[in-house]
């Protein structure tokens, strides 16, 4: 079935740091593709969406580019700040589909 | 806009004893979401509504789980008798219409805890 792997964290940045975190998918057709954050005390909300291959996503200095070829979404950010501190989730959901797929989640920890 | 309500937002109880949460959608949401959020996963969709029908309860332990939507607008999601392996963050969540899929809202979630 369809699944994500992203990176394990938590990831530990001191401010002004570049941000990646690897994700990748597993899935039988050609799915749309989602980065979540989760604030602390927060419910998830979408991040940035990329709908087809080469498509990139971007939002609030976050980007990430639907790669078909290696199955990957990988997130980044060129510069974080400490109000970056959250648990970031990526997740797909197959064309014509009614399901998200999320993976499992990695904390990132910002230090000022 | 006011977005999704859940509550209660803590919960706590010992195992094979029942609870039941509740979540109200943002006003004209005809999609609702069910996830178990265990710790350290991501999300996994229980059970899926469109307006009052279920569309979607292929991974719902329906031996111990229930939902229902009541005239498309509010949800409940019981378990009955609880275990310990149900601890987990159960968030609900509401988008337009099933195609909106992307455009999730989720609500903050009730933490359960099962001891």
């Amino acid at each position: 079935g369809d699944s994500v792997t992203q990176m394990e964290g938590p990831v530990t940045l001191s401010e002004e740091a570049f941000l990646t975190i690897n994700c990748t998918y597993t899935a039988t057709g050609y799915p749309s593709l989602f980065w979540y954050v989760q604030y602390p005390g927060e419910g998830l909300q979408l991040l940035l969406k990329a709908t087809k291959a080469d498509d990139k996503g971007s939002n609030k200095g976050f980007e990430a580019t639907y790669r078909k070829e290696t199955t990957s979404f990988h997130l980044e950010k060129g510069s974080v700040q400490v109000s970056d501190s959250a648990v970031y989730f990526c997740a797909l959901s197959e064309t014509g589909g009614f399901k998200t797929i999320f993976g499992a989640g990695t904390r990132l920890f910002v230090k000022a | 806009e006011a977005g999704v309500a859940q509550s209660p937002r803590y919960k706590i109880i010992e195992k094979r004893q029942s609870v039941a949460f509740w979540c109200n959608p943002i006003s004209g949401h005809a999609t609702l979401y069910w996830y178990q959020q265990i710790l350290g996963q991501g999300p996994k969709l229980l059970i899926q509504f469109q307006n009052n029908g279920v569309v979607d309860d292929s991974q719902l332990p329906k031996d111990r789980f229930s939902a229902e939507r009541l005239k498309g607008v509010d949800s409940t999601l019981k378990i009955q008798p609880a275990k310990l392996e149900d601890s987990a963050v159960y968030l609900c969540a509401s988008s337009l219409d099933r195609e909106k899929i992307y455009e999730q809202y989720f609500g903050p979630g009730t933490r359960l805890t099962v001891t």
